[in-house]
């Protein structure tokens, strides 16, 4: 079956940087579209970025658009989000998904807290 | 923007609900699909694929779970509300890029 499982969250002062992974298993990674979206606490969801299966392709939210850069490892099976320059609204959870039929996202991560705060 | 009503839905169990969510523009791709999709969070848990594009149940969905909609304007309807369905309901699209969530539907048990 389809597992997502992120890894990666913390707490973090402002200006610093986090890198988040995403292990996936359970389907032909390398063949998928993925994203990362973020829930800050108690609010809804928030599109985050988007990668091609190949990397050719990235997207952003104009909210991280400079800030965070995502990138995959198809031979480890492994989706990142490089996270700098944190600002305090950047606090979420960060759920790794994968891009299924539509287009839209069929599978979600548990998803991990990224708290930043001084 | 995808803009959700009602924000808060009480229900009786076994009893019908409805939601709500409207567009501020037409979600019709240019290839003629509409990608708009509903999600299922439930608490402490991450969201769930319900329906995508408009009408179509995912895998494991049940039939209860329905939508409808065109254009702009799309419904989320549960025949037969039970326990297990409480939690917070989203529309999304796919059509144009950045995707964006309505502000979700609170389903609770009156």
């Amino acid at each position: 079956q389809v597992q997502l499982v992120e890894s990666g969250g913390g707490v973090v002062q402002p200006g610093r940087s986090l890198r988040l992974s995403c292990a996936a298993s359970g389907f032909t990674f390398r063949t998928y579209v993925m994203h990362w979206v973020r829930q800050a606490p108690g609010k809804g969801l928030e599109w985050v970025a988007v990668i091609s299966h190949d990397e050719t392709n990235k997207y952003y939210a104009d909210s991280v658009k400079g800030r965070f850069t995502i990138s995959r490892d198809n031979s480890k099976n492994t989706l990142y989000l490089q996270m700098n320059n944190l600002r305090v609204e950047d606090t979420a959870v960060y759920y790794c998904a994968r891009e299924g039929i539509g287009p839209t996202i069929d599978y979600w991560g548990q998803g991990t807290l990224v708290t930043v705060s001084s | 923007v995808l803009t959700q009503t009602p924000l808060s839905s009480p229900v009786t169990l076994g009893q019908p609900a409805s939601i709500s969510c409207r567009s501020s523009q037409s979600l019709v791709h240019s290839d003629g699909n509409t990608y708009l999709s509903w999600l299922q969070q439930r608490p402490g848990q991450p969201p769930r694929l319900l329906i995508y594009k408009i009408s179509n149940r995912f895998s494991g969905v049940p039939d209860r779970f329905s939508g409808s909609g065109a254009g702009t304007d799309f419904t989320l309807k549960i025949s037969r509300v039970e326990a297990e369905d409480v939690g917070v309901y989203y529309c999304t699209q796919a059509t144009q890029f950045p995707w964006t969530f309505g502000q979700g539907t609170k389903v609770e048990i009156k």
